[in-house]
């Protein structure tokens, strides 16, 4: 039982590439999240999913997007990338339906952009 | 709208003296609130949290917090502190209503001295 893993634990982008975060899941859940963090802000959400096909925006989405297409994978695309996309990106999954309110955190991604 | 206020950036104490971390929230409905912990270039891990029931909740590690609405806070202790201990603290507020989404605090940085 992997929990929730994140792939890469690094990169370095280029102003106005794209990239793709990786965030999978064995836990079956059904909510999954996306966050970033920047030092002394905590940690700001991007999108969810509250299911397979079901996404929603949360308070800092632009620049970004998601899909879900499976319960396991929950991907981050980065289409034109920008210094002030510089962070630490984190992914969670939850299932209140399991009683399990509780977020299970990756071990993130920090991404760098030149 | 939901939102947490952790007051005091860092905190710094003595190994064996009382730690005490301040957390006060704002919630339009009964909250469910979280204390995680990340060490240095970790993702965060659960230390407590409080759903319903008992309004003082203990978690792992020694740490405690206690749910007081009348004063909307939700302060995290520990009665000695240890080396160990040192790290980031965040405390988070989320909704039923909300799809679980979690609102963080900006974070305390607690340091632990010999």
């Amino acid at each position: 039982n992997a929990g929730v893993t994140q792939t890469p634990k690094f990169r370095i982008l280029k102003i106005g590439q794209s990239m793709t975060l990786q965030c999978t899941q064995d836990m079956n859940h059904n909510y999954m999240y996306w966050y970033r963090q920047d030092p002394g802000m905590g940690l700001k959400l991007i999108y969810y999913s509250v299911g397979a096909g079901i996404t929603d925006k949360g308070e800092v989405p632009n620049g970004y997007n998601v899909s879900r297409s499976t319960t396991e994978d929950f991907p981050l695309r980065l289409e034109l990338a920008a210094p002030s996309q510089t962070s630490v990106y984190f992914c969670a999954s939850s299932d209140p339906g399991l009683a399990t309110d509780t977020q299970y955190f990756g071990p993130g991604t920090r991404l760098t952009v030149l | 709208a939901q939102s947490v206020t952790q007051l005091g950036s860092h905190v710094s104490v003595s190994e064996g003296a009382l730690v005490l971390l301040r957390c006060n929230y704002s919630s339009s409905v009964p909250p469910y609130l979280f204390w995680y912990v990340q060490y240095p270039n970790q993702g965060l891990q659960l230390l407590l949290k409080y759903t319903t029931g008992a309004t003082l909740v203990k978690g792992i590690n020694g740490f405690e917090a206690e749910f007081k609405k009348s004063e909307t806070s939700f302060h995290l202790t520990k009665p000695s502190a240890h080396m160990s201990d040192a790290a980031e603290y965040f405390c988070a507020v989320s909704e039923k209503g909300s799809n679980y989404k979690l609102t963080f605090g900006k974070g305390t940085l607690l340091t632990v001295n010999p």
